[in-house]
């Protein structure tokens, strides 16, 4: 089985800072992990994935995200944050092809100017 | 680029209903799915679909659902009779798992909103 835990289910910082969304995993078999952002009223977007190559993972829109084992974490980060990422941030777990995705609790970010 | 589509992008029904929620997955790709999100809450999985069948079901996906794939393009997700507490957005995703054996994201529609009255 797996699960998700998002640390903080809503993040505000100011244009121009660090975004630094949380997000643990447990998983019993080796995890493929993504990160996915809701727009209001929109679908889910994805932004970027790790499938057990480079730890490190950029996505789009200047986000990356470091999958670190020891920690079981993932975490998103953006170095300069701008109004158009507010948004909603999921993070998922795989541990298959085809299997489910298993979604965290999201985290809210509201960017303030 | 590709993309899932989803119809109707709001429904509303009365409770004891039935209602059908629509899906064209992206047309190489061989798994799909439908996930729900209650207003507030995470995003929960209900169904996996591949080769014509049910591959995973959540304890959600009760006797009150089912999915089909009728025709080789359309993905379609029923509820016989609904709750008050299926009120829900429905997303519907496909992924191109398997090819090469090898695994890819997810992609999802934009959501029918459901609305039981």
């Amino acid at each position: 089985a797996q699960s998700v835990t998002q640390l903080g289910s809503h993040v505000s910082v100011s244009e121009g800072a660090l975004v630094l969304l949380r997000c643990n995993y447990s998983s019993s078999v080796p995890p493929y992990l993504f990160w996915y952002v809701q727009y209001p009223n929109q679908g889910l977007q994805l932004l970027l994935k790790y499938t057990s190559a480079a730890t490190l993972v950029k996505g789009i829109n200047g986000f990356e995200a470091e999958f670190k084992k020891s920690e079981t974490s993932f975490h998103l980060t953006k170095p300069s944050a701008h109004m158009s990422d507010a948004a909603e941030y999921f993070c998922a777990v795989r541990i298959a092809a085809g299997n489910k995705l298993t979604f965290g609790g999201g985290t809210r970010v509201l960017v303030k100017p | 680029e590709p993309e899932v589509t989803q119809t109707p992008s709001h429904q509303v029904t009365q409770m004891g209903q039935e209602v059908i929620l629509r899906c064209v997955p992206i047309s190489n790709h061989l798994y799909f799915y439908w996930y729900r999100q209650i207003l507030g809450q995470k995003v929960e999985f209900l169904v996996s679909f591949y080769n014509n069948e049910i591959s995973e079901k959540s304890e959600i996906f009760d006797d009150q659902f089912s999915v089909e794939r009728p025709d080789g393009s359309n993905f379609t997700l029923k509820i016989r009779s609904t709750k008050l507490e299926d009120s829900a957005m429905y997303f519907c995703a496909s992924s191109a798992d398997g090819f090469s054996g090898s695994l890819t994201e997810a992609f999802f529609g934009q959501g029918t909103r459901l609305t039981v009255v």
